[in-house]
């Protein structure tokens, strides 16, 4: 099984940059994704790494240390619409996704 | 995004009466998945399916049973529900799952109370 942990709150101002980590202990590892949740809608899609490293997708970066069992995922220039959710979620080698419970980031002007 | 529907969005009913949630997709994903969400736990898997008939168990399985007749459906069954499933289900679609990137894509969720 998986045990994927992640804080629970953070807050931070607008323009401002985030950095949400995420640790995992696993018996198969396959990929690690991150997802976005607005209050009261669905997950939608963020990021994705398999492999060590850094992957930029515009404000949005998430990084991944396999050895480390570590990632996080940074939010720059942050809006008031970053106010959200967000779940780590790690693949096993059965392709099942586990998910840490989330962390909400809430942005103030 | 898929085109993935869940019904119905909201639900109310009693301890011990049967309950089933449906998912319906127009991308012919091949795998499907259903989900609770609670406070403090995150999303964990119920069930999934990798194909028409083919299903396996997830983390939460108990309570629960699934069937999948066709590619595009697939309904989450709680036989004599409890209060302990009370939730917010999500279903979930994904492609083949087996190479590369393949992310999960969630229905609009159902909000299931359970007195």
């Amino acid at each position: 099984g998986q045990n994927i942990d992640q804080p629970t709150e953070m807050t931070a101002t607008e323009g401002a940059i985030v950095q949400i980590n995420c640790t995992y202990q696993t018996s198969g590892f396959n990929g690690l994704f991150w997802y976005q949740q607005h209050a009261g809608e669905a997950p939608t899609f963020l990021s994705y790494n398999v492999l060590d490293g850094l992957e930029e997708k515009g404000r949005f970066s998430s990084f991944l240390s396999r050895s480390k069992g570590y990632s996080y995922l940074l939010l720059k220039e942050l809006q008031m619409k970053d106010s959200a959710s967000y779940l780590c979620a790690v693949r096993d080698t059965d392709y099942k996704l586990s998910f840490g419970a989330g962390t909400t980031v809430t942005v103030r002007a | 995004d898929a085109g993935i529907t869940q019904s119905p969005r909201h639900k109310v009913t009693e301890t011990g009466t049967p309950v089933t949630l449906r998912c319906h997709q127009t991308e012919n994903h091949r795998y499907m998945y259903w989900y609770r969400q609670d406070p403090g736990h995150g999303l964990r898997l119920i069930h999934y399916s990798y194909g028409v008939k083919d299903t396996d168990k997830g983390e939460v399985s108990d309570g629960y049973s699934v069937s999948r007749s066709k590619t595009e459906d697939f309904l989450l069954t709680l036989e004599s529900a409890t209060s302990s499933q009370t939730s917010v289900y999500f279903c979930a679609t994904g492609t083949s799952g087996r190479i590369g990137l393949d992310e999960q894509y969630f229905g609009p969720g159902t909000r299931l109370t359970v007195t």
